[in-house]
């Protein structure tokens, strides 16, 4: 079974530009998230996704975030604009429906300049 | 607010040894528990789960225990081999003012095994 697939591995930009990231979750996943995990921290959720909605986008800072999840398969999250204090490594998740196992892929690192 | 916390930020082990990692959770309403492992440049990897109406489970090599008088956690790891060395995360579900659940992570402990 492949696992979530993410990219870019690595993204670097300056501060006030703007930055987009993919998720392809595990095949048949109904539930997708997107993690914000600063170094020396535990990840936290920013969005969750039922198939192709939202049901939980309480801790996303959404005057500068966003995220899509269209046909309910692959997703994008988005920052514009960027500041310092988003530099973290950005993971995506799924699962196979609510509280069951979450399976992370390897993550986005951001570095904001 | 509501939280997960651990006792020890670092544990060093020697290889063969056993070793136990402690969570403290706050929420009395959480529901499901999952510990992941995390290794440098990689996203947590799932190791083991339990639920609430349970107080112990059992996988290869790993034990997770819960105790919700206390509120406490713990996964304990047999045998402890160098390729066990990652921080480990435990996480809490609990419901995030919505019918769906909400994980909530833990600062994590690193855990350092020896040859």
């Amino acid at each position: 079974e492949a696992g979530v697939a993410q990219s870019p591995r690595y993204k670097i930009i300056e501060k006030r530009q703007s930055v987009a990231f993919w998720c392809n979750p595990i095949s048949g996943h109904a539930t997708l998230y997107w993690y914000q995990q600063i170094l020396g921290q535990g990840p936290k959720l920013l969005i969750q996704f039922q198939n192709n909605g939202v049901v939980d986008d309480s801790q996303l800072p959404k005057d500068r975030f966003s995220a899509e999840r269209l046909k309910g398969v692959d997703s994008t999250l988005k920052i514009q604009p960027a500041k310092l204090e988003d530099s973290a490594v950005y993971l995506c998740a799924s699962s196979v429906m609510d509280r069951q196992p979450q399976h992370f892929g390897d993550g986005t690192r951001l570095s904001i300049l | 607010g509501e939280s997960v916390g651990l006792h020890l930020p670092t544990l060093s082990v020697q290889e063969g040894d056993n070793s136990i990692i402690n969570c403290a959770y706050s929420n009395s309403a959480s529901d499901y528990f999952i510990w992941y492992k995390q290794e440098s440049g990689k996203g947590p990897q799932f190791i083991i789960d339990i639920r609430s109406n349970m107080d112990k489970r059992q996988g290869q090599r790993v034990t997770v225990l819960l105790n919700k008088t206390v509120k406490h956690l713990s996964l304990q790891i047999a045998a402890t081999q160098p390729g066990d060395s990652a921080v480990y995360f435990c996480a809490e579900n609990t419901s995030g003012g919505t019918s769906y659940g909400k994980l909530t992570f833990g600062q994590g402990t690193i855990l350092t095994v020896h040859p």
